[in-house]
């Protein structure tokens, strides 16, 4: 079954520095990967998502991930943090082709110090 | 295009009674997934529908645990016999599947408190 690791539960990080969330994942086939940010009372939206095309994905509000197999990992980057960014993220994993359920990690709360 | 709907968005009630939310996806598409989040997990899988079918159930949805999704369109979930247990965020999700992967929104969610 798949599954994601996210480490650290909570991540500051000072306006204006690399904002810099790690997810692993586990799959016995080819992964769908996508990072979800859920901000407070509200629903999940879709930063980004990976579906076997480029590794490098750019995503909304600046983030971006990269794909690479070799380390099972799927990275999310942001350059430069805005205090809009303080949310709560979320990676997760699907196995596509008819197995769409998606296994999330526990997630990044995200703290943004001005 | 208007998002994925959920109802209520808040529910308190007392152990041992039954509750019933409502989720309505964003219309044409074909799947709607439930998910039940805890405080300081992420979402976990409960169960989806492909249309009217309901084709996966977590073994997380016990027998207290029903959902339908009649006409294709709007689903229901309903717990029965409510515990403390069940206190947790009930997000809804559709997407239009027309083969491999599909890219799943999310409503507001409905929380849900048992006392």
């Amino acid at each position: 079954a798949q599954s994601v690791t996210q480490l650290g539960s909570h991540v500051s990080v000072s306006e204006g520095a690399l904002v810099l969330l790690r997810c692993n994942y586990s799959s016995s086939v080819p992964p769908y990967l996508f990072w979800y940010v859920q901000y407070p009372n509200q629903g999940l939206q879709l930063l980004l998502k990976y579906t076997s095309a480029a590794t490098l994905v750019k995503g909304i509000n600046g983030f971006e991930a990269e794909f690479k197999k070799s380390e099972t990992s799927f990275h999310l980057t942001k350059p430069s943090a805005h205090m809009s960014d303080a949310a709560e993220y979320f990676c997760a994993v699907s196995e596509g082709y008819g197995n769409n359920r998606l296994a999330f990690g526990k997630g990044n709360q995200v703290v943004v110090i001005p | 295009d208007t998002g994925v709907s959920q109802n209520p968005r808040h529910k308190i009630t007392k152990r041992g009674q039954n509750v019933t939310f409502r989720c309505d996806p964003i219309s044409e598409h074909n799947r709607l997934y439930w998910y039940r989040q805890t405080l300081g997990q992420g979402p976990e899988f409960l169960t989806y529908f492909q249309n009217e079918a309901q084709l996966e159930k977590s073994r997380l949805l016990s027998d207290r645990f029903s959902a339908e999704r009649p006409k294709g369109s709007f689903s229901t979930l309903e717990i029965q016999r409510t515990e403390q247990g069940d206190s947790a965020m009930y997000l809804c999700a559709s997407s239009l599947n027309r083969g491999g992967t599909d890219t799943q929104y999310f409503g507001p969610g409905t929380r849900l408190t048992v006392l």
